[in-house]
């Protein structure tokens, strides 16, 4: 597999619950970035690692959520106490330190819906 | 706030006719732009960059332009398909001349849709 994989596709929850998503990046990429987007808008930056260092966090990203990526390889992004305005598209991407934007990959993202 | 965004949401074309797709940002320090597609169900898909010493530049069938004296930025697609049916985003990357993350600021996107 040469791309990023999100899991799991598509999420349904009730509000109140947690849910986790896992992004597996390209192998030798040492950048992992996680983004959220809500429908007819450009994706969110949520927040980025350079191996296991978590070194930037939006905003965005309130004490509900949590990313974590232990190893420096695969991530995962939780939420706690799911809130309807949670409901996004949740992308990982990946990179290497030295490329450009066009060695930035996206995965196909989570889509998660908070009902 | 400073921010990436689009004139047009929507964007009909026939089959084979060029198309032009426009955003303007608001951040005069953002020095690297990019060009993204993006198909149903599917992540953002590079298409092209630029750098601010640049004001145009040119790839298989799509080329960027850059006007930094209005803050404007467009992709013009040749020939389009119908495979080219997607929304289009661009996104700058503020750090990019320096020792920046690659976070990228995304505009809200244009959704083209080919005519066959």
């Amino acid at each position: 597999d040469t791309g990023v994989s999100q899991d799991p596709r598509h999420k349904i929850t009730k509000r109140g619950q947690n849910v986790t998503f896992r992004c597996d990046p390209i192998s030798e990429h040492n950048r992992l970035y996680w983004y959220r987007q809500t429908l007819g808008q450009g994706p969110e930056f949520l927040t980025y690692f350079q191996n296991e260092a978590q070194l930037e966090k939006s905003r965005l990203l309130s004490d509900r959520f949590s990313a974590e990526r232990p190893k420096g390889s695969f991530s995962t992004l939780e939420i706690q106490r799911t809130e309807q305005g949670d409901s996004a598209m949740y992308l990982c991407a990946s990179s290497l330190k030295r490329q450009g934007a066009d060695g930035y990959t996206f995965g196909s993202g989570t889509r998660l819906t908070v009902v | 706030g400073e921010n990436v965004g689009l004139h047009l949401p929507t964007l009909s074309v026939q089959e084979g006719d060029n198309s032009i797709i426009n955003c303007a940002y608001s951040n005069s320090a953002s020095d690297y732009f990019i060009w993204y597609k993006q198909e149903s169900g599917k992540g953002p898909q590079f298409i092209i960059d630029i750098r601010s010493n640049m004001d145009k530049r040119q790839g298989q069938r799509v080329t960027v332009l850059l006007n930094k004296t209005v803050k404007h930025l467009s992709l013009q697609i040749a020939a389009t398909q119908p495979g080219d049916s997607a929304v289009y985003f661009c996104a700058e990357n503020p750090s990019y001349s320096g020792a920046g993350s690659y976070q990228l600021t995304f505009g809200k996107g244009t959704k083209l849709s080919v005519i066959p």
